[in-house]
């Protein structure tokens, strides 16, 4: 069935640092790739999306990549703070229409 | 522009209850999804809604049942309530979503159920 991977599970990082976080997917069909953050007590919050016909998209701190061919698309942080401590979902666009999520990075950014 | 709203925010109700949740999607949004989260298992897609009409189904039990009304808002129920239930019920709408939409899905903050 249709599937994503996510690694690391946990990251800590020192503030100033990058953070990089890595999906694989199942579904040669997906066309969609859009990361969210999670606070605690809160829902998902878009943070950037990429759809495959881009290999690459930046905006501001935060870049994203794919690569179509080994099924595999990245989330990228540069220069860390406290504020992005957070959980991190990637997901897949699935052919139900439905998002495929991988099982979260919890990213802790030390002061 | 109002996001997606969830109401209520927390319930408690005990095992065999059946439960009606909320969710008002953005305006202008006519597709609504349905998530289930628990630590376990992730975020799990329950059914999607277009046109007052249930369009996609995850792999869940006859238990859990949907509606979206002609102003797209929508309501998911589940009966005969299961301890597992215990979960944050997401709710996310996109313009008009489908089969390997590539649009934005915005979500709400989450109704917590807590099965007693």
């Amino acid at each position: 069935g249709e599937n994503v991977e996510q690694h690391p599970s946990t990251l800590s990082v020192q503030e100033g640092d990058s953070a990089v976080i890595k999906c694989t997917y199942s579904d040669s069909a997906s066309n969609y790739f859009p990361w969210y953050k999670q606070e605690l007590g809160k829902g998902p919050q878009l943070i950037i999306d990429i759809r495959s016909n881009v290999g690459e998209k930046k905006d501001q701190r935060i870049a994203v990549t794919l690569n179509k061919t080994a099924k595999h698309f990245s989330l990228h942080i540069t220069e860390t703070q406290p504020e992005d401590s957070a959980v991190y979902f990637c997901a897949a666009g699935g052919s139900q229409g439905n998002l495929i999520f991988g099982k979260g990075t919890k990213l802790s950014v030390k002061p | 522009k109002a996001g997606v709203t969830q109401t209520p925010r927390y319930l408690i109700k005990t095992r065999g209850q059946q439960v009606t949740l909320s969710c008002s999607p953005i305006s202008g949004h006519r597709s609504v999804s349905w998530y289930q989260q628990t630590p376990g298992q992730g975020l799990q897609f329950l059914f999607e809604y277009f046109s007052e009409t249930q369009r996609n189904k995850g792999n869940f039990p006859g238990r859990f049942s949907g509606r979206q009304f002609s102003n797209s808002r929508s309501e998911m129920n589940v009966s005969t309530l299961e301890l597992g239930d215990s979960a944050l019920y997401l709710c996310a709408s996109s313009p008009t979503g489908g089969a390997l939409s590539n649009q934005p899905q915005h979500f709400g903050d989450g109704t917590r159920l807590s099965i007693l």
